[in-house]
């Protein structure tokens, strides 16, 4: 079971940039997905969730209307497209499954999002 | 939103000695549905407790959680080299997902 996530870079305030989380090793389409957001040196902050058949997806009140979070069961892979990209994005995005239970159990690596001009 | 603070900010223990952390909700936690994490630096977070009591996939029986409603507790009751890392409860039960602060469990 692994998560890999990429599309991480270096973006201007204001920009644009879509993550992607790669599953394998797993049934996919059987799990709501998480991304989960870490500010360099502070804590987690959960950012978004997409139910199994993407029909159900929920936001941080902080993303609202600027990040959207979106599945590809076929290719099965998770995406975060973020817009009007600001500094306090800056962080390490993590993509996560969502056991039955909706703890989340199995965590990617990681991929780096720096907003600065 | 449900506000998780976790308490101390950093314990400083030494190898064998017993960790206990708190994790208080603002308001009750719907079902318990209460998890902790550990990280450490560099590394995604590992999941360790969920439902507020249940150990994950391959964590040893030295680490527990306990508690209901708002006040949980993890606990390691004999440190281990490779317990000091930072950990994090969350609340699972309620849109948005909330995290605590951390704790730092750091090596005296």
């Amino acid at each position: 079971e692994q998560l890999v996530e990429s599309g991480g870079g270096l973006v201007k305030p204001g920009g644009s940039l879509r993550l992607s989380c790669a599953a394998s090793g797993f049934s996919f389409s059987s799990y709501w997905m998480t991304w989960v957001r870490q500010a360099p040196g502070k804590g987690l902050e959960w950012v978004a969730n997409v139910k199994q058949d993407g029909t159900d997806k929920y936001y941080v009140d902080s993303v609202k209307g600027r990040f959207t979070i979106s599945r590809d069961n076929a290719k099965n892979s998770l995406y975060l497209q973020m817009n009007s990209l600001r500094v306090e994005d800056t962080a390490v995005y993590y993509c996560a499954r969502e056991a039955r239970l909706r703890y989340s159990d199995v965590w990617g690596q990681g991929t780096t999002v720096t907003v600065s001009s | 939103e449900t506000v998780l603070t976790q308490s101390p900010g950093t314990l400083s223990l030494s190898p064998g000695e017993r960790a206990t952390l708190s994790c208080r909700a603002s308001q009750s936690v719907t079902s318990n549905y209460l998890a902790w994490y550990q990280q450490k630096p560099g590394q995604a977070p590992r999941l360790l407790i969920y439902g507020a009591s249940t150990r994950a996939t391959g964590i040893p029986d030295r680490v527990s959680g306990s508690g209901s409603g708002t006040d949980f507790t993890l606990t390691i009751s004999r440190l281990e080299p490779e317990d000091f890392a930072v950990y994090y409860c969350q609340q699972y039960g309620t849109t948005p997902r909330t995290f605590g602060q951390g704790t730092t469990v750091e090596n005296k």
